[in-house]
């Protein structure tokens, strides 16, 4: 089983819609959580860390729940510009590990 | 602020050679790592350099091999190229401690082929 495991994609979805991506994780020491936004040929940048209480970030809601080693992304009234890779990371013991990605295609 | 430079961008090389990869870090990150993307994955983690010594690696043969310098640059060195290798290889630099510590950012990658 791999450490970090989501969604299989790609996900289609039409502007405006809300859109919600999940991530198990295996390994129960995992200390800190994130999600991260790769664009099509270029690099992973940070999109948000995800803390216990959950947090928000405009249109992006992020939520981790430790007893059932469940992190959860949602995006709401999706833009063109979300289009994207959308890649759930768990850190554990300073070994950042990434999960293999939920492409997203937002349709006009 | 220069972020974190990647070198070469591309480079093509053949069967059993080898492969010296640079990373320059984000300015005032002391964290370096190095990971490999193939096509339609996620980034694999190779290893972790800080304070110049590899202190985590991930599932990786020793043909996978790194440095750090005092100014904390890296390198990664990849002897005994096999077509697998073929992958675009990224460095991402971080904070050790203090707020922002593990949040990575990332160069532009360097794109390898093994013919």
């Amino acid at each position: 089983r791999k450490e970090v495991e989501q969604d299989p994609g790609p996900f289609n979805v039409p502007e405006g819609a809300t859109v919600a991506f999940n991530c198990t994780y295996s390994n129960s020491a995992s200390q800190s959580f994130f999600w991260y936004r790769q664009d099509c040929r270029k690099e992973p940048k940070l999109l948000m860390s995800v803390y216990s209480s959950g947090n928000e970030d405009g249109r992006f809601t992020a939520q981790l729940n430790r007893a059932s080693q469940y992190i959860s992304l949602l995006i709401r009234d999706s833009k063109l510009s979300d289009s994207a890779t959308y890649l759930c990371v768990v850190n554990r013991d300073d070994k950042i590990i990434f999960g293999k990605g939920t492409r997203l295609h937002i349709l006009p | 602020d220069a972020g974190v430079t990647q070198s070469p961008t591309h480079l093509i090389k053949t069967r059993g050679q080898q492969v010296t990869l640079r990373c320059s870090p984000k300015s005032g990150h002391d964290t370096v790592s190095w990971y490999q993307q193939a096509l339609g994955q996620g980034p694999q983690f190779i290893f972790q350099y800080y304070e110049e010594e590899e202190r985590q690696r991930g599932n990786f043969p020793d043909r996978f091999s790194g440095h750090q310098f005092p100014n904390y640059s890296s390198e990664l060195n990849v002897n005994a190229l096999l077509l697998g290798d073929s992958a675009l290889y990224l460095c991402a630099s971080s904070y050790e401690t203090g707020v922002g510590a593990n949040v990575l950012t990332f160069g532009a990658g360097s794109r390898l082929t093994v013919l």
